[in-house]
Order: C-alpha cells, then structure tokens, then sequence
C-alpha cells in the first residue's frame, strides 16, 4: 500500500476510444501530480494541481484531460490518444506543490494505445 | 534554468560492494535535491533528501547522499549492495517555489 493508489494497472485502448485514469491518495496531502514516463526519455510533468486548482499545464495536447474534484482524487480524460501516447502514467502527492516536500507516487497505469 | 544530470544509463556492482550512483546539478539559487528509486511494474519511492545542514543524509534501505556544493553533486552511496538493490534510481532536483526536475535514471544491477 503505497498510499497514493491508481486504477486501472493496465489499460488497451483504441485511438477512438474515450477512458480515465483514477488517482487517490490517502496522505492527507493538498497537491497532486500527472506524470508520463516512456522508454529512455526523462520523466515528464504533465499536470499539477495545488487546492484542487490546476497550477501547471506543460503544454500537453488537449487529448489530455485532467480533473481534481478534491484534494484525494485526481483524474485524467483520455480521448483520441496515438500511438505515441502509448507510456506509463503516473499520479503522485505531496504537501504543497514547492519546496521540501518529497512527492509520493502511486505505481501506475500501464497504457497502451493500439 | 534548472537541470540535473545522471551520467551513467546503468552501474553494475557485486553484491557486498560498495556502490555509488552519481547526479550533478545545476540551479541558480539553494538546491532541494532527491533521491528516488523505482522497482520493475512500480512507481517511484522517496529514499532521501538534502534541504540544508549535515552534507552527509541518510535515508531508506541503507542509502545515503553526500551533498557537494563545490563539486555540484549528490551522489547516492550504499556502503554494500544487495542484489534486492537492483532498480532504476532517479536524481530530482529543485529551487523553492520552481518545479522538480527529476534526471534521466540510472539502472543499477547488483550481481550474486
């Protein structure tokens, strides 16, 4: 149990299809985070939110979606995705999205985009 | 801008042995610097930090990080690997009030 817990661990989905990923954290932090890890590239940030307020897009294309309805949950839309899109995703949490807090991930969703 | 660098893709050493995985920094201002590791179909675990004081801090599973201001550097250190120690091992890196930036990863595989 790692604390920040995301749903589905793996998903296929077709470029036309339209599903979510689901991140809750069970830390009591107040801000959460979208990250893409693929193959040899750098961990990349996608979405952060602080107070359930989104505080940095980093430029992702609209297929992606985010939503935090509150500071436990945390969603990402997917619709239209490519091949390219095809990566891990990972959510993870911290106590204030600056300064000395570590973050805390959850093990992720495994996506591939057939 | 901020950038932090992990020089070797992978390190290999045998169990017993010391073994040190490197990262070099470059920021303008105070570095908050991070040490991460991640397992095979898992995500990334917090193993230590340097925020200020002592160089030397200690973390999770034995691990511990010298911060090296001159030298720009916190390398990760265990005193004697075991092979359960083999995983990716992630640098990050920030400023306050900037965002973290984590390096590329280092494979570390630690032999019988």
């Amino acid at each position: 149990e790692t604390g920040v817990t995301q749903t589905p661990r793996h998903l296929v989905m077709g470029m036309t299809n339209k599903k979510s990923l689901k991140c809750e954290q069970h830390l009591g932090h107040n801000a959460m985070y979208w990250y893409k890890q693929s193959a040899k590239k750098p961990l990349e940030l996608m979405f952060v939110y602080s107070l359930e307020e989104r505080v940095e897009n980093n430029s992702v294309p609209s297929r992606f979606s985010p939503e935090c309805p509150n500071s436990s949950h945390l969603f990402l839309h997917l619709h239209t995705l490519q091949p390219e899109d095809s990566a891990l995703y990972l959510c993870a949490s911290s106590q204030g999205s600056r300064g000395t807090s570590p973050l805390h991930f959850g093990n992720g969703t495994r996506l591939t985009v057939t | 801008a901020q950038s932090v660098a992990q020089p070797e893709d992978q390190v290999n050493v045998a169990e017993g042995n010391p073994l040190t995985v490197k990262c070099t920094y470059s920021v303008s201002g105070n570095p908050y610097l991070f040490w991460y590791v991640q397992y095979p179909n898992r995500g990334l675990q917090f193993l230590l930090k340097y925020i200020t004081g002592d160089n030397l801090v200690k973390g999770s599973y034995g691990f511990e990080a010298e911060f090296n201001k001159s030298q720009t550097s916190f390398h990760l250190k265990k005193p004697s690997a075991l092979v359960s120690d083999s995983a990716l091992y992630f640098c990050a890196v920030r400023v306050y009030t900037d965002k973290l930036i984590f390096g590329t990863g280092t494979r570390l595989q630690v032999f019988p």
